[in-house]
């Protein structure tokens, strides 16, 4: 169990445009979803955390506005990387965790991530 | 701020081998410690954890000791297999909730048949 996917595994746009990525917990309601971007060779760098049904908590520097998060159930939340720039090409990794009370609820499962390639 | 620092990859070893991936860390106050493991083409696993000092995480032949008096959590295992290839991090995290992890940026693993 604690399964987490994400969509697209591999993008590449053209500068301007905008990209979604889905994350989705498939056999657990996750209450709390988190997105990281990853640099190579760097560390994951947490960019938000998103609760479910409430707005996204961005971590500083993080615009809101350039990386919108939607988290509209308890299996998915969506990252939208909106008008898109060579400067946003990244790895970009979601994790979920469980509600407080449930089997490993201190635990944050990872999704494969999604390669963001802006041209 | 708080931060981990792990050795840098790749490391490439034959089967068999013993390994050590080194992580120290710097945090106010006492953090609880974490490896995390990603396969190819896989998300990050959970590979152990220790909450305070002198705790010992354990997991599929894979050790590491939580030392506080040299803010280290270094990663061991006596015999590595081809199987273990994969991208080793090492994080911490400052609450219960684990809500905040920070990561160090991560050892490529090579193991050579």
């Amino acid at each position: 169990g604690a399964v987490v996917s994400q969509h697209p595994s591999r993008v590449i746009c053209k500068s301007g445009t905008s990209v979604k990525i889905e994350c989705r917990s498939l056999d657990f309601q996750a209450t709390t979803m988190f997105w990281y971007r990853q640099f190579p060779k760097q560390s994951l760098m947490l960019m938000a955390t998103s609760n479910e049904g409430s707005k996204a908590t961005y971590e500083q520097g993080v615009e809101k506005d350039k990386f919108l998060i939607n988290h509209a159930s308890l299996t998915l939340s969506t990252l939208t990387v909106t008008s898109a720039h060579p400067e946003d090409s990244s790895f970009y990794i979601c994790s979920a965790s469980r509600a407080s009370g449930a089997p490993s609820y201190n635990e944050q499962f990872f999704g494969p991530g999604t390669r963001l390639t802006v041209l | 701020g708080n931060s981990v620092t792990q050795m840098e990859g790749p490391v490439t070893l034959s089967e068999e081998a013993f390994l050590t991936i080194n992580c120290t860390y710097t945090a106010t106050g006492y953090p609880s410690l974490f490896w995390y493991v990603q396969y190819p083409g896989e998300g990050l696993q959970l590979l152990l954890k220790a909450t305070k000092a002198d705790d010992k995480g354990s997991n599929k032949g894979f050790e590491a000791t939580y030392r506080k008096e040299t803010t280290s959590f270094h990663l061991e295992k006596g015999s590595v297999q081809v199987s273990d290839s994969a991208v080793y991090f090492c994080a911490l995290s400052m609450d219960s909730s684990a809500s905040k992890i920070i990561f160090g940026s991560g050892t490529r693993l090579s193991i050579r048949p």
